[in-house]
């Protein structure tokens, strides 16, 4: 069973139209929960942190939650510059490794 | 201040070759992470570093994989002959210590015949 699962796998938005990504993770104890932007042929660019339930982080039209079961991640009337691959990753605690879920691809069409 | 740097960005190698793959982290990060993406796959754990030891080397995928690092900041993996299926994106990041922000460098990208 996977640890981190993300949904949709793949969504496409018309600029503009805000939507939401989806992180639920099952590890037992969370000691921080990330999300990252990965852009073809690049790595990971780090977006967030958020270490406990009810924290919320923005950047631009991103803003992150988290709840004890999933994590979101709302882009609000996104632009084409933000069609990418959002990542989450969850750290374990008693675990230094970041543990990935597989990924949102995410298009905005003008 | 200067990124993670990884080189080379592409390895084009022959089954059973041996390759190295270099990762220079952030100035000052202490700790230092090595992952693996496959097409298709999420990114896959391979190593971490805090300093120069590596308490967990549990994701390597078998002994023909190996890392060091020296002086606390650059660190070497190595791949000894190679198969495709070693083939994939080959990540590196390090953070200021265990536990902390991860920043990743651009990959290598390697691709064994």
């Amino acid at each position: 069973e996977d640890q981190v699962t993300q949904s949709p796998e793949a969504l496409r938005l018309q600029e503009g139209e805000s939507s939401s990504l989806n992180c639920s993770y099952t590890v037992s104890g969370l000691r921080g929960l990330f999300w990252y932007r990965q852009d073809p042929g690049k790595g990971p660019e780090f977006l967030f942190t958020l270490y406990s339930a009810g924290e919320e982080k923005e950047k631009e039209r991103l803003k992150a939650t988290l709840t004890k079961k999933e994590s979101f991640l709302h882009i609000t009337a996104p632009k084409p510059e933000d069609s990418a691959t959002y990542l989450c990753a969850v750290d374990e605690a008693g675990s230094y490794q970041l543990t990935f879920g597989k990924g949102t691809k995410l298009s905005v069409i003008p | 201040g200067a990124g993670v740097s990884q080189s080379p960005s592409n390895k084009v190698t022959e089954k059973g070759k041996d390759v190295e793959l270099r990762c220079d982290p952030i100035s000052g990060h202490t700790a230092l992470y090595w992952y693996r993406q496959s097409l298709g796959q999420g990114l896959e754990f391979l190593i971490y570093f805090q300093g120069n030891s590596a308490p967990d080397k549990s994701g390597l995928p078998s002994d023909r994989f190996s890392a060091e690092r020296t002086g606390g900041s650059v660190s070497t993996l190595t791949i000894q002959r190679t198969q495709q299926e070693d083939s994939a994106v080959y990540l590196c990041a390090s953070s200021l210590a265990v536990s902390q922000d991860q920043y990743f460098g651009p990959g290598t990208r390697l691709l064994v015949l």
